[in-house]
Order: structure tokens, then sequence, then C-alpha cells
């Protein structure tokens, strides 16, 4: 598709369980963004991949959250033993270059009960 | 550490009227961007500003970078209600990173 595409939209898990959230970028952007957003407030960002670099794994909140990105195209972001805490929407976005601006998904929205 | 501020927080208004949103930091970006985001979405860019002084127009939107690249404006002209959403600025820094601002969220009453 044209736009970056976010699976699922919305995502309710029992607290303590594993959750996959995956994001499938713009082809060609070479740029990919996760960020999380809780009720009506900014973005935080949690990791960033670049080509075939190294990720920015710098606003991860904890070791229970990873990320990883295939072929430099799809990505997964994975948080283990969920918490109450961990309910937002996590948006990931595509770039070519940052001062193109970023194209953002819908997002998934995860509750955890 | 790249801190963003936005004011007002929350801004409510009637159809018609004027506003500015401001965006702040100590820092420098090479760039600054500003986005819309609508309940349920993720944020649409709307602009991106890259020289210190530089202003953009779009449509009913003036977007304005200040001198020393630290600082941003957003000034709507007879605000509609379709501009209701979460304004969020962002400014480059690195390379290929964007940090995003705490938000401004306007309402505009019908």
């Amino acid at each position: 598709g044209a736009g970056v595409s976010q699976s699922p939209s919305n995502k309710v898990t029992e607290k303590g369980k594993d959750v996959e959230l995956r994001c499938d970028p713009i082809s060609g952007h070479t740029a990919l963004y996760w960020y999380r957003q809780s009720l009506g407030q900014g973005l935080e960002f949690l990791i960033y991949f670049q080509g075939n670099s190294a990720p920015d794994k710098s606003g991860l909140p904890s070791d229970r959250f990873s990320a990883e990105r295939t072929g430099g195209s799809v990505s997964t972001l994975t948080i283990q033993r969920t918490q109450q805490e961990d309910s937002a929407v996590y948006l990931c976005a595509s770039s070519f270059q940052a001062n193109y601006g970023y194209t953002f998904g819908s997002g998934t929205r995860l509750t955890v009960v | 550490t790249q801190l963003l501020e936005q004011s007002p927080q929350f801004l409510s208004i009637q159809e018609g009227e004027n506003l500015t949103v401001y965006c702040n930091s100590s820092s420098v970006f090479s760039s600054l961007q500003w986005y819309r985001q609508e309940p349920g979405e993720g944020p649409v860019l709307l602009v991106t500003v890259v020289t210190g002084g530089e202003v953009k127009k779009l449509k009913r939107l003036t977007f304005q970078f200040g001198d020393a690249r630290k600082d941003s404006s957003l000034h709507i002209t007879a605000a509609q209600p379709g501009d209701t959403g979460l304004y969020l600025c962002a400014g480059e820094y690195g390379a290929n990173n964007l940090f995003f601002g705490t938000g401004t969220r306007l309402t505009v009453i019908p």
C-alpha cells in the first residue's frame, strides 16, 4: 500500500501475556520508528531503525520491550509480560529522510486488563 | 535532553477566532516540523521549516521558525471546526531523528 500499515488496530490482552505489534512501512523508506502515546499525551520515542545500522534503542522503557526489523522492511515490536501501564497507542512511522517528515500509521491501541 | 515545550496545552475557541500555538526549546534544531493528529489516527505532517526566521503559509495556517532555530509558532486565522485536533511540533536532531513536543489540543467550537 501507499501508507504505513499497522496491525492489529486494537489489542486487548491479559496482564502477564506477551504481545506482538506489526508495522509495514512505506516501500523505499529506510528509517522506521516506534513511538508510544498515552491517552491525550504527546509521543514518547521507543526505538529507531536506519537501514542496516544497529537500532537506537534508547527509548525502550524496560527490557520487556524489544523490536526487530527484518529485511529492512517489516518491523515487530514485542512486549513481554505486559503490565497495565503498557496500555497506550503504539505508533509506527517511516521516513526517507527526517527533514522530509515522517509518515505515521494509524497505530495499535493496546489495552492490558 | 532535547525538550520541546508547547503552549498552551489546551485551547478551546469559537469558530472564526484567531489563535497562536508556541513550541519552545533550549536546543537548536536543524529543522522543525508541525503535525496534526485527529482521534484514532496517526499524526499527519503539515509543514517543515528549515531556515532560521523562515515563514511558511498553508492556507489559513502560518508557521514561523525562530531566528535561532530553537522555537516555532503556528498561527491559525479564522479557525474552523475542522482545525480541531492535537498539534505537535517536532525538532530534528542528530541523523534522521525527531523529538516531539508535548502537544497542544485545540478545540474549535462551531
